[in-house]
């Protein structure tokens, strides 16, 4: 497998802009994690899923943000309208859903809002 | 807000010399797993002990976990410049598989 494979790798939008991050999780993995890295906040977790059914949506910041999983190997995070403080890392990651299981993460999206 | 907090927030030491990074968290725990992040890279599992653990090795990596003092420790032994990086701490925060991370670690060794 190749892995978790995110794209694009690099995204600059101005501000206002919709920008949507992909993200394709490891096949046969359940669960899939969206974080986000900044040096002020560090890894935060956004959202995370479970047989492609939203658990957890509480660290998504604001209605902005919204993140999809129409199946099981594919999802996206869009943010409308994007504004410069959304400039980060975002990272993807899977896992077998389940305690005592390790995270796979994506290579990250690096955003920067202008 | 973050589960486990990492501490120091940097360290720096020459090749050879081991590494000791110290994670806290909140609440109570199914596991913890430690995870390696390089520069402009996702991050990498490096190991996972559970709750009713106290010790766990894996090559030159050793953790150890207080569940009473909510506390895990990473010790990297006879450290190499390849080492450098950074070192996060994860817990599920007790709700199965969501992995909260903490501020983590950075690692500098000189060679």
């Amino acid at each position: 497998d190749a892995g978790v494979i995110q794209s694009p790798r690099h995204e600059v939008t101005e501000m206002g802009q919709e920008v949507t991050l992909r993200c394709k999780p490891i096949s046969g993995h359940n669960s899939l994690f969206w974080y986000r890295q900044t040096m002020m906040r560090g890894l935060e977790l956004l959202i995370y899923f479970n047989n492609n059914v939203p658990i957890d949506d509480s660290g998504m910041p604001e209605d902005r943000f919204s993140a999809k999983m129409p199946n099981a190997s594919f999802s996206t995070l869009k943010i409308q309208p994007s504004e410069p403080r959304d400039s980060a890392v975002y990272f993807c990651a899977s896992s077998n859903r389940g305690s005592n299981t390790e995270a796979f993460f994506g290579q990250g999206t690096r955003l920067t809002v202008v | 807000s973050q589960q486990g907090e990492e501490d120091p927030q940097a360290l720096s030491i020459q090749e050879g010399e081991n590494a000791t990074m110290n994670c806290s968290y909140k609440t109570s725990i199914n596991n913890l797993q430690w995870y390696r992040q390089n520069s402009g890279r996702g991050l990498v599992h490096l190991i996972l002990i559970r709750s009713n653990e106290r010790e766990k090795h894996s090559g030159r990596l050793r953790v150890t976990l207080d569940t009473s003092k909510k506390s895990s420790s990473l010790l990297i032994t006879a450290s190499r410049a390849a080492d450098t990086a950074s070192y996060f701490c994860a817990t599920d925060a007790g709700h199965g598989n969501k992995l909260v991370f903490g501020a983590g670690t950075i690692l500098r060794v000189k060679s």
